[in-house]
């Protein structure tokens, strides 16, 4: 079974301020792993992924995470926070084997404080 | 990136009623579609797993004679929540799994309310 752990259920940061947003999972295989954005009463907005290669990944918005196989995380980060990056973020793991359902986090909520 | 369009984005029925929602991929084929339930403030539960041309894998729980799941094609997978309750009313979200790209798209959300 695969299982992913936010544990922080709202993370309040100051505007231009670096800001972490927590994951660590669980599962059978290679893990692929997703982050995501969601707006209020809105699907879910693709942020990044890691499926191979460099253990840092870029992604959309500035945002980057960072995968660490010992440790199990992938860590959501931004250097400078924005006002509008306030929402709720879901990281979210499948694997090379499988059949490629993602199972998420509970998600974390993001606030910046301008 | 690829696109998976999901029709209504919101509905409203009377109790008893059945509702479906599309869940279209729009420019890749998709063997694997899942459909997701997400309740207010809470993250998203896997319902089930629509394979095309075979029958649905649903998820512990889930009640698979009042969640119907069609794949007729390899771009279309629908869902019909027969009998609505107002314990149905929720946030229904699809995804598609595109293996060239190695990642999941999805659907921009269904609001159903039963009233």
């Amino acid at each position: 079974a695969q299982s992913v752990a936010q544990p922080e259920d709202q993370v309040n940061v100051a505007e231009g301020n670096p800001l972490t947003v927590k994951c660590t999972y669980s599962v059978s295989g290679n893990p692929y792993l997703f982050w995501y954005v969601q707006y209020p009463n809105r699907g879910l907005q693709f942020l990044l992924k890691y499926i191979t290669g460099d253990n840092l990944v870029k992604g959309s918005y500035g945002f980057e995470a960072e995968f660490n196989k010992s440790q199990t995380s992938f860590h959501l980060k931004k250097p400078s926070a924005l006002v509008s990056d306030s929402a709720l973020y879901f990281c979210a793991v499948t694997s090379d084997t499988g059949r490629r359902a993602l199972t998420f986090g509970s998600g974390t909520r993001l606030q910046v404080q301008p | 990136g690829a696109v998976v369009s999901q029709h209504p984005s919101w509905v409203i029925c009377k109790s008893g009623t059945s509702v479906k929602i599309e869940c279209r991929s729009l420019d890749f084929q998709a063997t694997t579609m899942f459909w997701y339930r997400q309740f207010p403030k809470q993250s998203l539960m896997l319902m089930a797993t629509s394979n095309e041309g075979s029958k649905a894998t649903y998820e512990q729980g889930v009640e698979k004679d009042k969640f119907l799941i069609n794949h007729a094609s390899l771009t279309l997978s629908t869902l019909t929540v027969t009998s609505a309750h107002p314990e149905d009313s929720s946030f229904y979200i699809c995804s598609a799994w595109d293996s060239l790209n190695t990642e999941a798209f999805f659907g921009q959300g269904t609001r159903l309310t039963v009233v």
